[in-house]
């Protein structure tokens, strides 16, 4: 299986800072990565995919970018609706796996 | 809208079985690709399984591969997972994730989920 390894775990940061996360596949992806946001008690809410598209109703605040192996995300001025856990999914191969995630939180 | 309700979990005892079902509305169930992911308390998710639209098409993750079953039923706009042989690493909600059309290989729709608790 493909491995997916997102950095930081954690991030903490303020409302108005801009973000980013990472994501690193063990192999070649190409663009097949998508992103999503969960908060507590919810299912997950698909933001990005094929790496740098937005999905539907999704604010153009978010972005994503990368290709083959390196990835990222990023919110450009945190809003406090953000704040919330983050993966990425890797969809090159089914066997689809995720990334451990990344919990945003408020500083 | 686009609905999943998934239904059919519980506590179910080391080595039994569970069939959870995912309702799904809104859209034309037939024309989409459905899948499984799951999420043990406090952890991250993983993906379960996968079925094609006509259901001709299925796979599986290797931590669950000869126990569980997925299938649907285009008629009753319905997806099911029959899961066998449960252990303690099987304890997780359940999430029935719809595909979009193009982008296969993503979830654009989620369900509530379904919690599924294996305990003696």
């Amino acid at each position: 299986d493909i491995q997916m390894t997102q950095s930081p775990s954690t991030l903490s940061a303020s409302v108005g800072d801009r973000v980013t996360i990472t994501c690193r596949a063990s192999q070649s992806i190409s663009t097949w990565l998508a992103w999503y946001q969960q908060k507590p008690g919810e299912a997950p809410q698909l933001l990005i995919y094929q790496a740098s598209s937005l999905a539907s109703g999704v604010p153009s605040r978010f972005s994503g970018s990368g290709s083959g192996t390196e990835f990222s995300l990023t919110i450009s001025s945190l809003q406090p609706d953000d704040f919330a856990t983050y993966y990425c999914q890797q969809y090159n191969s089914y066997s689809i796996t995720f990334g451990q995630g990344t919990r945003l939180e408020i500083k | 809208e686009v609905q999943l309700v998934e239904s059919g979990g519980g506590l179910v005892q080391p080595g039994g079985s569970l069939r959870l079902s995912c309702a799904a509305s809104g859209f034309t169930f037939s024309d989409y690709e459905m899948n499984w992911v799951r999420q043990a308390p406090g952890k991250g998710l993983e993906w379960v399984s996968y079925i094609s639209s006509g259901g001709s098409t299925i796979k599986y993750a290797e931590s669950v591969k000869g126990r569980f079953t997925i299938s649907r039923d285009n008629a009753k706009n319905s997806l099911y997972l029959q899961m066998n042989s449960l252990g303690a690493e099987d304890t997780a909600i359940y999430y029935c994730a719809r595909a979009p059309i193009p982008v296969a290989g993503t979830f654009d729709y989620w369900g509530q989920g379904t919690l599924v608790s294996v305990s003696s």
